[in-house]
């Protein structure tokens, strides 16, 4: 079974600075999505980012980019400016296409101070 | 508005009263998900549906039942809680044509059985 992992419990951030979070998954598929989401204290699920696996090039979503090394299965969100409002769980997930289910890591809490 | 809606949104009892969390989502999508969520282990699949009258367990589905009589409704069905069911549950949804691999949650119910 695919598994997803993200090493950082937790991390914290300067406001304005820079902050990477990281993810690595296992499958032995070839197409398959990845994403972040953001889960802010209102426990809403929201996307940050989207991936797929075919596209080399790296996705970007104004503030938000990816580093999608597949050889090596990683895949890591880069913040940049962070923001108070970024503050927020992240999860790292993994989907084959055409799937019915979505992997989840476990979550890193991430912690924007003024 | 396209939403997936999920009532209630927080709900304490005892163990072994039969509880029911409903799901709907009105964007008319064949696939829909329940996931739990809890500390350090991200979300886990309980059950999924590939369209109606087809539902298939996922990760964790001892103590769960669900069913899909309508495309747009797919209810969790506790019929006897145990305290360690305690947990943040998410129902969520996606369309497999013109798939682009994201879920679509709902926003959270959170469980607490005593």
């Amino acid at each position: 079974a695919q598994t997803v992992t993200q090493s950082q419990p937790e991390m914290s951030v300067q406001e304005a600075e820079t902050v990477t979070l990281s993810c690595t998954y296992d499958t032995s598929e070839s197409d398959y999505y990845l994403f972040w989401y953001k889960q802010p204290p209102s426990r809403q699920m929201i996307l940050v980012i989207r991936q797929e696996a075919y596209k080399q090039q790296n996705a970007t979503e104004n503030r938000f980019s990816v580093n999608f090394q597949k050889a090596a299965k990683s895949f890591s969100l880069k913040i940049s400016d962070s923001q108070l409002g970024d503050a927020a769980m992240y999860f790292c997930a993994y989907r084959r296409t055409r799937s019915n289910d979505m992997r989840f890591g476990a979550g890193t809490r991430l912690t924007v101070k003024p | 508005e396209a939403q997936v809606t999920q009532n209630p949104r927080y709900l304490i009892t005892v163990t072994g009263k039969k509880l029911t969390v409903t799901c709907s989502q009105n964007m008319n999508h064949e696939y829909m998900s329940w996931y739990r969520q809890d500390p350090g282990l991200g979300l886990r699949q309980i059950y999924y549906s590939m369209n109606v009258e087809v539902t298939d367990k996922g990760d964790v589905p001892e103590g769960y039942k669900v069913s899909r009589k309508e495309k747009r409704n797919f209810p969790l069905i506790l019929e006897s809680p145990s305290p360690n069911q305690t947990s943040l549950y998410f129902c969520a949804s996606s369309s497999y044509s013109g798939d682009t691999g994201e879920l679509f949650f709902g926003e959270g119910s959170r469980l607490t059985v005593l």
